[in-house]
C-alpha cells in the first residue's frame, strides 16, 4: 500500500501555543487528505476533509478558525491546532487518497499533549 | 442512521488460540468494508477489503466474512501470535464517507 508519514509522532505544548502537524504521502498524489481525531478507546472521528488547492471542509462542531488546515501541494497537507488548550490532547491521524471515491491510506498518527 | 457495531469490545486470548471478531452495520448505501488492525499509538493499516458480491476473503491467519443481507461480518485469526494484540476496527464505506466501528482490543498473552 502507499504510505503517508506525519511529523511530528508526538508533541507536548504548553496551553495557548499553537501547534502545526504535517501529513505526507510519500509514494503517491493525494488529492484528498483527510484529518480524523481518536480519543482513548473511541473511534476515528473525521475533522475534515482538504482538497488540493482548496478550502478544507469541516465535520459539524469542529471549529475551522481553530483547526487550521492548508493542503496547498499534492504531497502535503498541515493541520495547526491554535491557542491548544488541555481538552485539545488527543491522537491525531491523517489519511491521503487519490481522490474521494479512493482508498483512504492512514498515518501512523500524532499524539498531542497540551499541558 | 449509520452506524457500525463491533463485538466484542475487548478479548484476552492465549498464544496459539483462535478468535473471532464480530461487525454489525446499518451502513446504507454500502460501498464496501475493511478490516484495520491499529497497533497502540499508530495509524490504522488495512487487513481486508470486502464488497457487496464477497463472502469470504483471506489474508494470511486473518479471514474475513460478509453476509450483506443480515449487514455482518466477522474477522477470525488463526493461530494467534503475540503480535496480533492490537486493536481491530471494522470501517464500513457510504460513498464517499467512512464509518468506523469502536474497535475490539485484542491482547494475546503467553
Amino acid at each position: 500500500g502507499a504510505v503517508v508519514s506525519q511529523h511530528p509522532s508526538r508533541v507536548i505544548c504548553k496551553s495557548g501555543t499553537s501547534v502545526k502537524i504535517e501529513c505526507r504521502s510519500l509514494d503517491f498524489q493525494a488529492t484528498t487528505m483527510f484529518w480524523y481525531r481518536q480519543f482513548p478507546k473511541q473511534s476515528l472521528m473525521l475533522m475534515a476533509t482538504s482538497n488540493e488547492g482548496s478550502k478544507a471542509t469541516y465535520e459539524q462542531g469542529v471549529e475551522k478558525d481553530k483547526f487550521l488546515i492548508n493542503h496547498a501541494s499534492l504531497t502535503l497537507s498541515t493541520l495547526t491546532v491554535t491557542s491548544a488548550h488541555p481538552e485539545d490532547s488527543s491522537f491525531y491521524i491523517c489519511s491521503a487518497s487519490a481522490g474521494l471515491a479512493y482508498e483512504q491510506f492512514f498515518g501512523p498518527g500524532t499524539r498531542l499533549t497540551v499541558l | 442512521k449509520n452506524q457500525v457495531e463491533q463485538s466484542p469490545q475487548s478479548l484476552i486470548i492465549l498464544e496459539g488460540k483462535n478468535c473471532t471478531l464480530q461487525c454489525n452495520y446499518t451502513v446504507s448505501p454500502f460501498s464496501n468494508l475493511r478490516w484495520y488492525k491499529q497497533d497502540t499509538g499508530r495509524g490504522p493499516v488495512s487487513l481486508t477489503i470486502m464488497t457487496f458480491s464477497e463472502n469470504t476473503k483471506s489474508n494470511g491467519r486473518y479471514t474475513a466474512t460478509l453476509d450483506a443481507d443480515t449487514k455482518q461480518s466477522s474477522l477470525h485469526i488463526t493461530a494467534s501470535q503475540l503480535s496480533d494484540s492490537a486493536s481491530y476496527i471494522c470501517v464500513v464505506r457510504r460513498e464517499y464517507a467512512l464509518n468506523f466501528g469502536k474497535g475490539t482490543s485484542l491482547l494475546v498473552t503467553p
